[in-house]
């Protein structure tokens, strides 16, 4: 089945670090990846769809120079949290659309646990 | 404005017994698609069960089924056995033009439900 694989799955950095957490489908392609963040015993928010080969589509009230996204390919989006400070610690996942089969579910990730100092 | 509302924050089974979780949904949209999604204490988002708007039967996945009800907007996740894994939150989502492939095939989740099996 599809497999979608997220990197880091863990990260803790220092406050003005930035992050780049990776989002991979593995054995799929997929023009659409989206962005998610959760809180704790919160529901998934929808930060961002990642469009390849062009800018990404932000929601409102999500800074596009806070969470850098980027679509080379296929196969790979990547989120880049800059200049990170406490209040972004959070869980960070990534989902991927298989394109033309949509029937299907987004493709999750295992998600990344940020947690900045 | 497309909504989901799960009006259970958290809910307790005996093992072994049925759980029904409720969802319901609001969109303007004739085509969408519904999702139930699992999320283990690990984090990970397990998907369990589609319902397509046009579809014309309920669909069930193993253990899983899915009481559609159109007309009231109602997509309730019906877990039949409850296990002790079981034991995880469970969101609804909905994807307008689910159906068709949609125009932007973003996924609006509900704010979950926490089940708790018990043995």
């Amino acid at each position: 089945g599809a497999v979608v694989s997220q990197h880091p799955s863990w990260v803790i950095c220092k406050s003005g670090t930035s992050v780049k957490i990776e989002c991979r489908s593995l054995d799929f392609q997929a023009t659409t990846m989206f962005w998610y963040r959760q809180f704790p015993k919160q529901s998934l928010m929808l930060m961002a769809t990642s469009n390849e080969g062009s800018k990404a589509t932000y929601e409102q009230g999500v800074e596009k120079d806070k969470f850098l996204i980027n679509h080379a390919s296929l196969t790979l989006s990547t989120l880049t949290v800059t200049s990170a400070h406490p209040e972004d610690s959070s869980f960070y996942i990534c989902s991927a659309y298989q394109t033309g089969f949509y029937r299907q579910p987004q493709h999750f990730g295992d998600g990344t646990r940020l947690s900045i100092l | 404005a497309q909504k989901i509302t799960q009006t259970q924050p958290g809910m307790f089974v005996q093992e072994k017994e049925a759980v029904t979780l409720d969802c319901t949904y609001d969109t303007s949209d004739p085509s969408y698609g519904l999702f139930w999604y699992k999320q283990p204490s690990s984090g990970e988002m397990i998907f369990l069960i589609y319902q397509g708007s046009y579809d014309q039967q309920n669909a069930t996945e193993g253990r899983y089924s899915l009481n559609f009800q159109k007309a009231r907007k109602s997509a309730n996740l019906v877990i039949s056995a409850s296990q002790l894994g079981d034991s995880a939150m469970y969101f609804c989502a909905m994807r307008e033009g689910g159906n068709y492939g949609g125009a932007t095939n973003k996924l609006i989740f509900g704010t979950g439900t926490l089940l708790a099996v018990q043995p």
